[in-house]
């Protein structure tokens, strides 16, 4: 099993529909989650930082977390062409330890 | 504010060199991350810095190592080059704010080959 599980894609929505992304990790002892956007042949941007169970809202983008099931996703809302990207999940373990999913591949269609 | 910056931004060595490897954080960022992202490999955690100190390391193997400076800016460098070294190596630097804000952004990496 994968440290950090993220479904490969691509994901296809239609512009204005809501995006779901999911991330599953291994290590119970996780402290900290992170999603990053990665546009093609460019760095990595933070998007969100969650740490406690629930939700947590920036915008357009929401990031779920659930400790007890293990899984962390992302929701983006009003989703734009422009959101078309690699969405990269990473979990941070108790010792500092940080470690990235595959990414996701998203396709906003006009 | 100036970003993150490494440097040099693209190197070109050969197997069984040494590349060296340099990251400037973004003013008031105490820790910086190294990652390499190898063509269908994804992101890779190699080191963490903090406060001058290594805090963790990814499964690399000792010839990948590094430092931080008083300054905070950092140092990468892989001895022994091997092929499958070839990578882009990104650099993050990042601060918790407390009060739940976390603070992170990456350099434009530096292209590394070994032919």
């Amino acid at each position: 099993q994968k440290e950090v599980e993220q479904n490969s894609g691509p994901l296809s929505v239609p512009e204005g529909a809501i995006a779901s992304l999911n991330c599953t990790y291994s290590d119970r002892g996780s402290q900290s989650f992170f999603w990053y956007r990665q546009y093609s042949g460019k760095s990595p941007e933070l998007i969100m930082f969650i740490y406690s169970n629930g939700d947590k809202e920036d915008g357009r983008f929401t990031a779920q977390l659930n400790k007890a099931s293990q899984y962390v996703s992302l929701l983006i809302r009003d989703s734009q062409p422009s959101d078309s990207a690699t969405y990269l999940c990473a979990v941070k373990s108790n010792t500092g330890k940080l470690i990235f999913g595959q990414g996701t591949t998203l396709q906003v269609k006009p | 504010e100036a970003g993150v910056t490494q440097s040099p931004t693209h190197l070109i060595k050969t197997r069984g060199q040494q590349a060296t490897l340099r990251c400037s954080p973004i003013s008031g960022h105490t820790s910086v991350y190294w990652y390499q992202q190898a063509l269908g490999l994804g992101l890779q955690f190699l080191l963490w810095y903090d406060e001058g100190e290594e805090r963790n390391r990814g499964n690399f193997p000792p010839r990948f190592s590094g430092r931080q400076f008083p300054n905070y800016s950092s140092e990468l460098n892989v001895n022994a080059l091997e092929l499958e070294d070839s990578a882009l190596y990104l650099c993050a630097s990042s601060i918790f704010k407390g009060t739940g804000t976390y603070e992170q952004y990456f350099g434009p990496g530096t292209r590394l080959t070994v032919t």
